[in-house]
């Protein structure tokens, strides 16, 4: 129930191309949908966010669609550049009860030139 | 930017060893944690820091592994007796409101530890 399942597990995509990575949960109560993204040898840094009461937010070419319905989430990365290359984790949290982000098991995206 | 600084980059140690990691949080943050990576998996959560307390710990945070902040700038992690299966990398991280609420955490770098 405290788990994020994320697929692919990688993905190769064309300079240009939409970068798409997918979340599923199975806890209602999460109410805190961040993406993270980690370079090689770096921490993870936080891309974008959302919460469950909108269906989507947009910064810049990266956008996440949350359907609730489903429980399913996914980060579209559009005009996919060499320089997105890197693994991009999906997190959850309970907002008013916990203080832990649960993470996705990653994607690891290479965007071509 | 500020960030989180966290040392040693990395640490070979024995097994049975203690080990002590490392990390000076943003300055104005008030929420500490420490997440870990075994390589090639997620990130795990394993403890959060408030108000010189523990907030929350996870299953993985057993009684080999305490936390500390010693004065007002640093906060480590150590492990009494490490085995193997801790070698991962260890991050810390911190935010100025309750993480999980929404509000930003930001990771250091990590601290890669083998234990051989």
């Amino acid at each position: 129930q405290q788990q994020v399942k994320q697929s692919p597990q990688s993905l190769i995509v064309q300079k240009g191309g939409i970068s798409i990575i997918n979340c599923a949960y199975e806890n209602t109560a999460f109410d805190y949908f961040p993406w993270y993204q980690q370079f090689p040898g770096k921490g993870p840094a936080l891309l974008i966010a959302i919460r469950p009461d909108v269906s989507e937010k947009k910064e810049g070419r990266f956008t996440i669609s949350f359907n609730k319905s489903a429980k399913q989430f996914s980060l579209h990365i559009m005009d996919s550049q060499p320089g997105d290359s890197a693994t991009y984790f999906c997190a959850a949290s309970l907002m008013d009860s916990s203080y832990k982000l649960i993470f996705g098991s990653g994607t690891r995206l290479l965007v071509r030139p | 930017e500020p960030e989180v600084t966290q040392t040693p980059s990395h640490q070979v140690t024995q097994m049975g060893q203690e080990v002590i990691l490392r990390c000076v949080p943003i300055s104005n943050h008030l929420y500490f944690y420490w997440y870990r990576q075994i390589l090639g998996q997620k990130v795990e959560f394993l403890v959060s820091f408030y108000n010189n307390e523990i907030s929350e710990k996870s299953e993985i945070f057993d009684d080999q592994f305490s936390v500390e902040r010693p004065d007002g700038s640093n906060f480590t992690l150590k492990i009494r007796s490490t085995k193997l299966e801790d070698s991962a990398m260890y991050f810390c991280a911190s935010s100025l409101y309750r993480g999980g609420s929404g509000n930003t955490i930001y990771f250091g770098e990590g601290s890669w530890l083998t234990v051989v």
